[in-house]
């Protein structure tokens, strides 16, 4: 119940393209869905946040949709760009961060 | 403010060693988690402390693995003794409160157990 699920494992798109990374989760007690962007080397790093009392946040070409009934919520990268080419991953906090397994993106010039 | 300070960056050990991973906190934070992280099962979160106090250390994998945090500045992960299986990149993080708000990643430190 503490799981968050994610998919893809990896995604290639063109520049330009909208990649879309999907996660599902099962405990209705998480209130709080961050997705976080790792470079290689690096640490994660937020990049957009969204609470269950909204369906929909935007940040820039970052866009995140939640649909609290199928307990799902996705993230859109508008007009990717090569420099978006990173892992991604989102996660679900009750105070608990408990993060879903994570999509590499590959985004070709 | 310097961000999450993790010490070594890297560390190479034999197996049947102990090893411990360093970790300061942004000041002022006061949710600590300690993560590893792996091609196989990606980021699995092992403890995490509120004000000094662990909450919740069901992640820990084995009785081998221990975390402390003795004040608000700083805390550790020890492995001992540790396997070529506990090779990865553990990775601290603090956050304000343990509200939701951002959490924020160290460095990591990757571990190499030969």
């Amino acid at each position: 119940q503490q799981q968050v699920k994610q998919s893809p494992q990896s995604l290639i798109v063109q520049k330009g393209g909208i990649p879309i990374i999907n996660c599902a989760y099962e405990n209705t007690a998480f209130d709080y869905f961050p997705w976080y962007q790792q470079f290689p080397g690096k640490g994660p790093a937020l990049l957009i946040a969204i609470r269950p009392d909204v369906s929909e946040k935007k940040e820039g070409r970052f866009t995140i949709s939640f649909n609290k009934s199928a307990k799902q919520f996705s993230l859109h990268i508008m007009d990717s760009q090569p420099g978006d080419s990173a892992t991604y991953f989102c996660a679900a906090s009750t105070g608990k961060l408990i993060f879903g397994q994570g999509t590499t993106l590959q985004v070709k010039p | 403010d310097a961000g999450v300070i993790q010490s070594p960056r890297h560390e190479v050990t034999e197996m049947g060693q102990e090893v411990t991973l360093r970790c300061k906190p942004i000041s002022g934070h006061n949710s600590l988690f300690w993560y590893r992280q792996t091609m196989m099962r990606g980021l699995e979160l092992l403890i995490y402390f509120n004000n000094n106090v662990p909450i919740d250390d069901s992640g820990m994998p084995e009785d081998r693995f221990s975390a402390k945090m003795p004040n608000a500045s700083f805390s550790t992960l020890k492995i001992q003794p540790s396997e070529p299986r506990d090779s990865a990149v553990y990775f601290c993080a603090s956050r304000e409160d343990i509200l939701n708000t951002e959490a924020f990643f160290g460095q990591g430190t990757r571990l190499t157990v030969v």
